[in-house]
């Protein structure tokens, strides 16, 4: 089975434009969770989505959105891109809404810089 | 906020020498999770432990969660150049609430 999927793994952008990542959780899973890694941090959390509900939000500010789609799939849009966004963006996916109690599984993550 | 501190950033250990990972959290856990991180990849879920006072191992990895469930450690015994990489401890406060991680520790493996 396919772990979980994100796209693209790279991604170039420049100060002020906006930015769309996709993530696909595992098979069955129904829960997708967003966090941003800058270089030498660990993950910060950003959102939390199941059944396509908003379960959780992080310290991000409003240029940060998400939704989850039918199919559980996911995406995180960026909108007024500033340099501080450059980071790992990882997506991961669990079962059930109560990520507390359960493993993340991670994708391999977009890579993105800005300009 | 919640907030979950690691000691030390960062560790370089002969091959065969063993490695131990400190977590802190300003507040009580319900439960803790570790993570590991190779350079280049994601983080991989490796356990999770819940009671207070809990020791789990896994071959030549223990990882324990401390009796007031605020903090936790993975040790690992005579460390090999697979365990390169970054360990991360994450932790929450309830049900259902958000996983706050560490900022990691970076094992390097000298053979």
């Amino acid at each position: 089975d396919a772990g979980v999927t994100q796209s693209p793994t790279h991604l170039i952008k420049t100060r002020g434009q906006h930015v769309t990542l996709r993530c696909s959780p595992i098979s069955g899973h129904k829960s997708v969770s967003w966090y941003q890694q800058v270089l030498g941090q660990g993950p910060q959390f950003i959102f939390q989505y199941y059944e396509k509900e908003e379960r959780g939000r992080g310290n991000f500010p409003d240029r940060f959105s998400a939704r989850q789609f039918p199919n559980y799939s996911s995406e995180l849009n960026v909108n007024a891109l500033l340099l501080g966004d450059s980071a790992l963006y990882l997506c991961a996916s669990t079962w059930t809404g109560d990520t507390s109690n359960q493993p993340q599984h991670f994708g391999d993550g977009t890579r993105l810089s800005i300009l | 906020g919640q907030q979950v501190m690691q000691i030390p950033q960062y560790q370089h250990v002969q091959e065969g020498e063993d490695f131990t990972t400190y977590c802190n959290s300003s507040t009580t856990l319900s439960n803790i999770q570790w993570y590991k991180q190779r350079p280049g990849g994601h983080p991989v879920f490796l356990i999770q432990l819940v009671k207070s006072g809990e020791v789990k191992k896994q071959k030549r990895l223990t990882f324990q969660f401390g009796e007031a469930k605020k903090n936790s450690s993975l040790h690992i015994t005579a460390t090999q150049t697979t365990d390169v990489g970054t360990y991360f401890c994450a932790g929450t406060e309830g049900y259902g609430n958000k996983l706050v991680f560490g900022a990691g520790t970076i094992l390097r493996v000298k053979s």
